[in-house]
This record gives structure tokens, sequence and C-alpha cells, in this order.
């Protein structure tokens, strides 16, 4: 089955600094999305993004799907940014299934 | 904006006992997903239903499990027979269109198996 990773693992941030995450899959993709998993245990959907660009705020993410990553870029990140960060994709496989990632757990010290 | 529920956030059960989890998914959405995330660890996919009938299921989903429509709103997974194995947080998730739109998650029901 398709293979979703994501890097880095873990990230620590001075509050104010700038980050990427990445995801790579191993297959072609109906759809991705980014979700941030609060301390709550919450998924919040950041981007529905199977391809192009987007930007909410500080956040934003590309994904190129012939190249198979997306890539969300944090901007002058703050505490309330820490949390998982989670890049899950639905596989072109023809069945409606949804493949997470292991995650980015990021903290940004204040 | 509207929202995915789930009952209960929080349910303790005896090993063995049987348990429900429910969801109320968005009222115009069409496909409804289950997953599982154990402490700690990454988010994983159990099952897809649409049209009154599984779509797929993963290996997790093995006989223990069912899901079910029952009134055209609600949409609950049922364990049978709990086991340890089987705390974690489980989170239900609708979309209105499979591949053109996103899937919204609820806030999960945590599951504890003592």
């Amino acid at each position: 089955g398709i293979q979703v990773e994501q890097s880095p693992p873990d990230l620590i941030l001075q509050e104010g600094a700038n980050s990427t995450l990445r995801c790579n899959f191993s297959d072609s993709v109906n759809n991705l999305q980014w979700f941030h998993q609060n301390p709550w245990g919450q998924l919040i959907n950041l981007f529905y993004i199977p391809s192009g660009t987007k930007q909410n705020g500080r956040l934003s993410a590309t994904t190129v799907a012939t190249e198979r990553y997306s890539l969300l870029y944090i901007s002058s990140s703050q505490t309330t940014d820490s949390g998982v960060y989670f890049c899950a994709v639905e596989p072109n496989t023809g069945g409606f299934k949804t493949i997470f990632g292991a995650g980015t757990r990021l903290f940004v010290k204040a | 904006e509207p929202e995915v529920t789930q009952t209960p956030s929080h349910q303790v059960t005896q090993m063995g006992q049987e348990v429900i989890l429910r969801c109320v998914p968005i009222s115009n959405h069409l496909y409804f997903y289950w997953y599982r995330q154990i402490l700690g660890q990454k988010v994983e996919f159990l099952v897809s239903f649409y049209n009154n009938e599984i779509s797929e299921k993963s290996e997790i989903f093995d006989d223990q499990f069912s899901v079910e429509r029952p009134d055209g709103s609600n949409f609950t997974l049922k364990i049978r027979s709990t086991k340890l194995e089987d705390s974690a947080m489980y989170f239900c998730a609708s979309s209105a269109r499979v591949g053109l739109e996103p899937q919204h998650f609820g806030d999960g029901t945590r599951l504890s198996i003592l």
C-alpha cells in the first residue's frame, strides 16, 4: 500500500522562527490534507490541498502531486502552534481510504 | 460552521464488554469514516461507509467491529468484545464528496478498556 513519510519527526523552534514540514507519499493520490493535533487531541483541518499552493494567515502549503510531496510552511511561529502536524492522503485506488503519516511533533518555546 | 459531533467524549469499559461509539456527521455529507489513534501514535484508518454499506476497511477492522447508520443522522462504531488493546482515541469523519472535498473530523471519543 501507499507509504506516507513525514519529516522531521520532531522540531523545536524559538517563538518567531519559521519552519518547513515535509510529507512524501509513494503513489498517486486523490487528495491530501494537513492537520494540526492540539494538546487536547483535536484534529484541526489546516489545508485541503491535492495540488497547488494555499495560504491561510501565517501558514501556507504546497503540494506537487507529480513529484509526490507536500510542504507545510509555518512563519513567525507562536507557542500555540505547538502540537503534532499530520499529513493525510487518499490513495488513487478507487476506494475511500485515508492514510496518515506518522506526524511531525512541534514544540515552540517562548 | 457545521461540525461532526461525537459522543461520549470519554468511555470507560470493562474488557470483554460491548461498546458503541456514536457520531453525528455533517448533515449533507454522504461519506463517513472511523479512525483510531493509540496514545502517542499516528491516526489509523478503520473503515469508510457510503450508501449504507462499507466501502473499504483496514486489517484492523476485524469481526469484532461493525458500523451502522441506524437512522439517517447517526453513524455508530460497535466493538463487540473489547480488548485492552482497543484502548485508543476514536475519530469519526465525514465528507460531502470523496476526492473533491476535505474530510471533517469530530473531536474524538477516548476509549479506555480496564
